[in-house]
């Protein structure tokens, strides 16, 4: 199994570019979240998702978008991008009961100059 | 609001010795779960141990042990026989009652440098 893949690893973007950040689990997971993770910092969640066609906001929202068309897959669009979004970006699922353990991908790592 | 305190920034132990990391949380929440995740310099989370609100025992998952004071609400984790390899960055996380969602609220972590 390969868990939760996020593609690309590493990207720098130019202040007002766009680009999406991609992500799919292969675990059957209702649940999908994305969080941001500044430098020395916790997590923020940005979106989540708890099942296709079902998204809202997190904590920190402001700049992003999301969408959920299938269970697999959870991009996140970032609009215009902006130097206070350079971050390390997880993208992570979990089942809908129990303990909840999120599973997280590797990490997207994001710099906007 | 749910909030997770973390309130070491960095913490050293001698390799082979135990270590506590603390974690304070809060909410209004009867029913929620605390949650250990460990992040190496190489960036993945890696989930440790999940303690429930409602589980009368602490947890315990090989070196990993989760002290667990509601009263206090607190979650501490406690490693024992540190490794060079328990070198990391450890987040403390609550999922607090039937949040839509099961979201986690993370504290900002804990740096432990293992010494040989």
């Amino acid at each position: 199994n390969a868990g939760v893949t996020q593609t690309p690893k590493f990207r720098i973007l130019k202040i007002g570019q766009s680009m999406t950040l991609q992500c799919a689990q292969d675990m059957n997971h209702n649940y999908m979240y994305w969080y941001r993770q500044d430098p020395g910092m916790g997590l923020k969640l940005i979106y989540y998702s708890v099942g296709a066609g079902i998204t809202d906001k997190g904590e920190v929202p402001n700049g992003y978008n999301v969408s959920r068309s299938t269970t697999e897959d959870f991009p996140l669009r970032l609009e215009l991008a902006a130097p206070s979004q350079t971050s390390v970006y997880f993208c992570a699922s979990s089942l809908s009961s129990g303990a909840n353990v999120l599973t997280f991908g590797a990490g997207s790592r994001l710099t906007v100059l | 609001a749910q909030k997770i305190t973390q309130t070491q920034p960095g913490m050293f132990v001698q390799e082979k010795e135990a270590v506590t990391l603390d974690c304070t949380y809060d909410t209004s929440d009867q029913s929620y779960g605390l949650f250990w995740y460990k992040q190496p310099s190489s960036g993945e989370m890696i989930f440790l141990i999940y303690q429930g609100s409602y589980d009368e025992q602490n947890a315990t998952e090989g070196r990993y042990s989760l002290n667990f004071q509601k009263a206090r609400k607190s979650a501490n984790l406690v490693i024992s026989a540190s490794q060079l390899g328990d070198s990391a960055m450890y987040f403390c996380a609550m999922r607090a009652g039937a949040v839509y969602g099961n979201k986690l609220v993370f504290g900002a972590g804990t740096i432990l440098r293992v010494k040989s």
